[in-house]
């Protein structure tokens, strides 16, 4: 079956430390994102991805690092750089047709110890 | 500055009536305009959509009217029940620029 997978569905990071959230799609989508869910609130965009070894930053790119180095995966960093991480992580795909839709993943929820 | 806003948190409907979510955004280059059902602790999972060309679109139960002079979308839910209770969220995309920009959703609680 086609889709997103990500992963670990849960995180627990310590102060000062990085953590990393895998995105893997079997889609064969170009676009690949990054949005960030806290609760009682929208969906923040974070980094995003046309094609490729090229992404752009969204509107809280801070503290976080992206890379794209295959189509079929799009790892998100959260660096201690970020200091309020806590927050439910989602990883979206995209076929960049001119109205093509995101499919997301399941999330993952990443806590501060 | 948000780009894309629900401003009704919260809806409550009775079964069998009409659910009507909002959504008014201030970007004039949104060419496409989406809506999404989500769960807690799960991925949101797409209704429907409309482009720019078109002012109404439908699938089923679910219609999206679309005011582009307004900068105003509204999704339609006929008849409502249980099973949708959800948080709704619309998104808008500049389709030059494949970036989707979500509002802040609506909690629906179809009350049976």
């Amino acid at each position: 079956d086609g889709g997103i997978t990500q992963s670990p569905k849960y995180l627990f990071r310590k102060e000062g430390q990085n953590v990393t959230l895998s995105c893997e799609q079997n889609l064969n989508h170009d676009a690949m994102y990054w949005y960030r869910q806290d609760p009682g609130q929208g969906l923040r965009l974070i980094y995003y991805s046309q094609i490729v070894n090229d992404f752009q930053k969204g509107d809280i790119a801070e503290g976080y690092s992206v890379s794209r180095e295959k189509k079929e995966s799009f790892p998100l960093t959260v660096t201690s750089a970020q200091k309020n991480p806590t927050a439910f992580y989602l990883c979206a795909s995209s076929p960049r047709d001119t109205w093509g839709k995101l499919f997301f993943g399941s999330g993952t929820q990443l806590s501060v110890l | 500055d948000q780009q894309v806003k629900q401003n009704s948190p919260s809806l409550s409907v009775q079964e069998g009536r009409i659910s009507i979510l909002n959504c008014d955004y201030t970007n004039s280059m949104f060419d496409y305009f989406l809506w999404y059902k989500k769960y807690p602790a799960e991925g949101p999972t797409f209704l429907i959509s409309i482009s720019s060309i078109k002012d109404k679109n439908e699938d089923g139960r679910f219609t999206v009217f679309l005011n582009k002079s307004a900068k105003h979308l509204s999704l339609h839910i006929v008849p409502s029940q249980p099973g949708d209770s959800a948080v709704y969220f619309c998104a808008a995309s500049d389709s030059g620029t494949y970036k989707y920009i979500f509002g802040t959703g609506t909690r629906l609680k179809v009350l049976a």
